[in-house]
């Protein structure tokens, strides 16, 4: 019954590392969505996608970047790992219209040393 | 200023008792509001989503919108344990494809 998978929940990675996080959904949704969490934060979004090789930036995509080459995968991009860049990563999805209902994934959890 | 604030607790209370989490935001475009439940070291699940003011009730759950306040609530009615959580509200405005999301309030249930 999963519909959003993250392909990976823990990952540690060191500094200056290349760390790629994917998502798949099986929902046919259009619209996809990276956002990180943290504590006192909130959810804050990194990148979003309304299409396939459609991307548009968050409200903190500052060392981030994302590809989605197919519907059902969204991926987000860490081209150099920071210390500041440890948090969880969660991947959302929904239909473009109706009733905006995000589905998110279980998680990512990152920690960069 | 936040466009949406939500304390975030943490909340203990005991079982049994009623509790009210609340967000109040700035946009008045905003229409479409929901809340969010989240476990620990799970991602979000969607409990209640409401279209515009009123009242939606669905088993102990009762989501309130006073868009003449800028103000929703959600209420638990005889809390279980089984309700702590962290408890997201969300909203956004007609035609925005983005969620914005309050804080999240950390509510723990005491037996």
């Amino acid at each position: 019954d999963v519909k959003v998978t993250q392909s990976s929940r823990y990952l540690v990675k060191r500094t200056g590392e290349k760390v790629f996080l994917e998502c798949v959904q099986d929902m046919d949704h259009e619209n996809m969505f990276w956002y990180r969490q943290d504590p006192g934060l909130g959810l804050r979004l990194i990148y979003f996608s309304y299409d396939v090789k459609m991307k548009e930036k968050g409200d903190i995509p500052e060392g981030y970047s994302v590809s989605r080459e197919k519907k059902e995968r969204f991926s987000l991009i860490l081209e150099s790992a920071s210390t500041n860049q440890t948090s969880m990563y969660l991947c959302a999805s929904k239909f473009s219209s109706g009733a905006n209902v995000l589905t998110f994934g279980a998680g990512s959890r990152l920690t960069v040393l | 200023q936040k466009e949406v604030e939500q304390d975030p607790g943490p909340l203990s209370v005991p079982e049994g008792a009623i509790v009210s989490l609340n967000c109040t935001y700035s946009n008045s475009a905003f229409q479409y509001f929901m809340w969010y439940r989240q476990y620990s070291r799970k991602g979000p699940e969607l409990l209640m989503y409401t279209y515009s003011s009123g009242n939606k009730e669905d088993g102990r759950f009762t989501a309130q919108v006073d868009k003449s306040s800028k103000y929703i609530s959600l209420f638990i009615r005889d809390s279980q344990p089984s309700d702590s959580a962290t408890y997201l509200c969300a909203m956004k405005s007609q035609g925005a494809q983005k969620l914005v999301f309050g804080q999240g309030t950390r509510l723990t249930i005491n037996p």
